[in-house]
C-alpha cells in the first residue's frame, strides 16, 4: 500500500525568506504526487502534481515542488515566502492499484510565515 | 463558480442521532468522495463513488454510509452518531478525464463541522 509522510508538523519561516516543506512517499511503480494548500476554514485546494517529466514542478501562487525518485521525496518550495502563505500543507500520492483517483494524504504541515 | 457546496456547514448532534450530509457539485464529475480530517491525521478516506449509482468502502467507513443517487450530488449518513465521529468532514470531486482520470487533481468543499455530543 502507498503512504506519504510529512515530517514536520510546523514550519517557521520570516517573511522574504525560501520556504521548504519536506514530503517521503512510498509506492510500487511511478509515483503521482500532489500538494494542496488548506487555508482555515476553507477545504483543500490543488497547488501543483508530479506525473512525469520534469522533476522540477511550478504551480500555484509561486510555489514549485522537486520530485527526486532516488530519496522518494517531493518537497514543496518557495523562494521567498510571504505571510500570506500561511496555512496548512498536505502531500497526497495516488492510489494506483484502484479505480476512481484516489489519493492518499500526509498528516499535513502548518506553515507560519511571520513579519 | 459553485464548484462543491456541502451543506451544513456546522452542526451539533447528540450521541444517538442520525443525519445526513449533502455534498453537490457543478463541473460534471465522475468521481466523488467523502473524508474526514482530525488534528494531527490529515485527511481520511470514508467512501467514495466512481459514478452515478456506485459506491465503494475507504480507509474509515464504519459507522457512515453514503448513496449517489444523481451524478452531481454525494450524500453521507451517520445512522447513529457517536463522539468519535466528532470531526471536520470534507467531500470531493475528480474528472475521468486524462490517463484514467490519474492526473486530475480532486476540488473539495469547505467541509461541515460536526460536533456529536
Amino acid at each position: 500500500a502507498q503512504s506519504v509522510a510529512q515530517p514536520e508538523d510546523q514550519v517557521n519561516v520570516a517573511e522574504g525568506n525560501p520556504l521548504t516543506v519536506k514530503c517521503t512517499y512510498s509506492v510500487s511503480g511511478n509515483p503521482y504526487l500532489f500538494w494542496y494548500v488548506q487555508y482555515p476554514n476553507r477545504g483543500l485546494q490543488f497547488l501543483l502534481k508530479y506525473i512525469t517529466g520534469d522533476n522540477l514542478v511550478k504551480g500555484s501562487y509561486g510555489f514549485e515542488a522537486e520530485f527526486n525518485k532516488s530519496q522518494t521525496s517531493f518537497h514543496l518550495k518557495k523562494p521567498s515566502a510571504l505571510v500570506s502563505d500561511s496555512a496548512l500543507y498536505f502531500c497526497a500520492v495516488r492510489d494506483m492499484g484502484a479505480a476512481g483517483n484516489k489519493l492518499t494524504f500526509g498528516g499535513g504541515t502548518r506553515v507560519l510565515v511571520k513579519p | 463558480n459553485a464548484g462543491v457546496t456541502q451543506t451544513p456547514k456546522f452542526r451539533v448532534l447528540k450521541t444517538g442521532q442520525s443525519m445526513t450530509l449533502l455534498c453537490a457539485q457543478d463541473m460534471n464529475h465522475e468521481y466523488m468522495y467523502w473524508y474526514r480530517q482530525d488534528p494531527g491525521m490529515g485527511l481520511r478516506l470514508i467512501h467514495y463513488s466512481v459514478g452515478e449509482g456506485t459506491t465503494a468502502k475507504g480507509e474509515v467507513p464504519d459507522g457512515y454510509n453514503v448513496s449517489r443517487l444523481k451524478k452531481q450530488n454525494f450524500l453521507l449518513g451517520l445512522e447513529s452518531a457517536a463522539p468519535s465521529q466528532t470531526s471536520v468532514y470534507f467531500c470531493a470531486s475528480s474528472s475521468r478525464q486524462g490517463a484514467e482520470g490519474s492526473d486530475q487533481p480532486q476540488h473539495f468543499g469547505d467541509g461541515t463541522r460536526l460536533s456529536i455530543l
